[in-house]
């Protein structure tokens, strides 16, 4: 089946930029799906097909998917993004049809 | 507002059974696949499986795990998804979330989640 690998960790001091990769082969061919996971709470969606974003969810928040990697960017990072952030694709020829990665947690310094 | 809420969870054996539920409310139920997402303790997340609408053909798909020992229906006129757990095992004790799939593969809402032991 698919595979999706993300770092374990990202450390950032606020305000700066934090970007959070997600490797898969030829990922680039696929749509990409992020989620954010604080701790005790439910995923929430903060990209989806790649580049979009969920009414609600920041603009500090992006995405994009070239070749063997999409990314998570998310700018002027504050300490309330401190969470687990999670890829996700659809693969319909295989079993597993949603592929999550191994999620990436993310330290505001 | 869109909801979604799981229950069903609790203590079980291993090879026991247990039935979790989600309720949904906000949204049109039958227009939508319906997917159940799982994470053990400290763990990533995983899928578990999906129902497809009626317009779909109400079929289903399965995470190799659980093949076999897992089914998922629906009740569209109460607007209820159910995951239907068999055989469990202890390497099924998770985190439970019902979620709302989207046509593009991914889970726009999510519910609070429910927690399944399985020890003995």
């Amino acid at each position: 089946s698919y595979v999706l690998t993300q770092p374990p960790s990202v450390s950032v001091a606020p305000g700066k930029t934090a970007r959070i990769t997600c490797g898969g082969n030829n990922i680039g061919s696929k749509s990409v799906h992020w989620y954010q996971q604080k701790p005790g709470q439910a995923p929430v969606l903060v990209i989806y097909y790649d580049s979009d974003r969920p009414s609600g969810i920041p603009e500090r928040f992006s995405g994009s998917n070239s070749g063997n990697t999409a990314t998570l960017t998310i700018s002027r990072v504050e300490a309330g993004d401190e969470a687990d952030y999670y890829c996700q694709v659809w693969d319909s020829s295989s079993d597993q049809h949603a592929v999550f990665g191994g999620g990436t947690q993310l330290t505001v310094l | 507002e869109v909801q979604l809420v799981e229950s069903g969870g609790g203590l079980v054996q291993p090879g026991r059974s247990l039935r979790l539920s989600c309720t949904a409310s906000g949204f049109t139920f039958g227009d939508y696949a319906m997917s159940w997402v799982r994470q053990a303790p400290g763990k990533g997340l995983e899928w578990v499986g999906f129902i497809r609408s009626k317009a779909y053909g109400g079929t289903t798909e399965y995470a190799a795990s659980v093949k076999g020992r897992f089914t998922i229906s629906r009740d569209d006129s109460k607007s209820i998804a159910y995951l239907q757990m068999n055989s469990l095992k202890t390497e099924d004790t998770a985190v439970y979330y019902c979620t709302r799939g989207q046509g593009g593969g991914y889970f726009d809402y999510w519910g609070q989640g429910t927690l399944v032991t399985v020890s003995s």
